[in-house]
């Protein structure tokens, strides 16, 4: 049963312009929602991660927007470059502790390209 | 600082063989998770080794197993190989179970 959903499957943005992706969780346990970011030929790099007690976070051009009453989060990245140009995961994670550990349920990912 | 390193990167086996993938986790890290990645998708969860011990395992059958040792090291040991297990192997190391994961670049499996 896949417990993150996210949106869009592929997303084409120009260069300078806004890149939104979205994802609803199942899980009310989660409490730790992480983006990737993965190149082709490398594992998924941590972009920026929040956790469900504020509502936005901003880290240069990324800011993560969450809804808890809706159980949604996404990821707006400004002023889109070329260089974004890669596969974005959003995840979710719940609260394990040392001795039953946790785990991260990925979206199924979304290719973006920023076109110059 | 060196990161998540895993070996080998590339590798073909047969159908009913056996695997071992290595990883190596980050300076300072002591937590080590499995994931496996196919062509297209998102990371799966396999399980997560804590302190020598499976902390927590994913929905995948027991001819997946692991190991970590003393030095926070780790291994995934695939037996009985099929075709669907062709996939991105990922380790991924964190300062507890519950810290921030850095993933490595993987192992790219092929079993043919």
């Amino acid at each position: 049963q896949q417990q993150v959903k996210q949106s869009p499957q592929s997303l084409i943005v120009q260069k300078g312009g806004i890149s939104i992706i979205n994802c609803a969780y199942e899980n009310t346990a989660f409490d730790y929602f992480p983006w990737y970011q993965q190149f082709p030929g490398k594992g998924p790099a941590l972009l920026i991660a929040i956790r469900p007690d504020v509502s936005e976070k901003k880290e240069g051009r990324f800011t993560i927007s969450f809804n808890k009453s809706a159980k949604q989060f996404s990821l707006h990245i400004m002023d889109s470059q070329p260089g974004d140009s890669a596969t974005y995961f959003c995840a979710a994670s719940d609260h394990g502790g040392e001795t039953s550990g946790s785990r991260l349920t990925f979206g199924e990912g979304t290719q973006l390209t920023v076109n110059p | 600082d060196a990161g998540v390193t895993q070996s080998p990167t590339h590798l073909i086996k047969t159908r009913g063989q056996q695997v071992t993938l290595r990883c190596s986790p980050k300076s300072g890290h002591d937590t080590v998770s499995w994931y496996q990645q196919a062509l297209g998708q998102g990371p799966q969860f396999i399980f997560q080794y804590y302190e020598e011990e499976e902390r927590q395992r994913g929905n995948f059958p027991d001819r997946f197993s692991g190991h970590q040792f003393p030095n926070y090291s780790s291994e995934l040991n695939v037996n009985a190989l099929l075709l669907g297990d062709s996939a991105l192997y990922l380790c991924a190391s964190s300062f507890g179970v519950r810290g921030g994961y850095t993933f490595g670049s993987g192992t790219r499996l092929t079993v043919v």
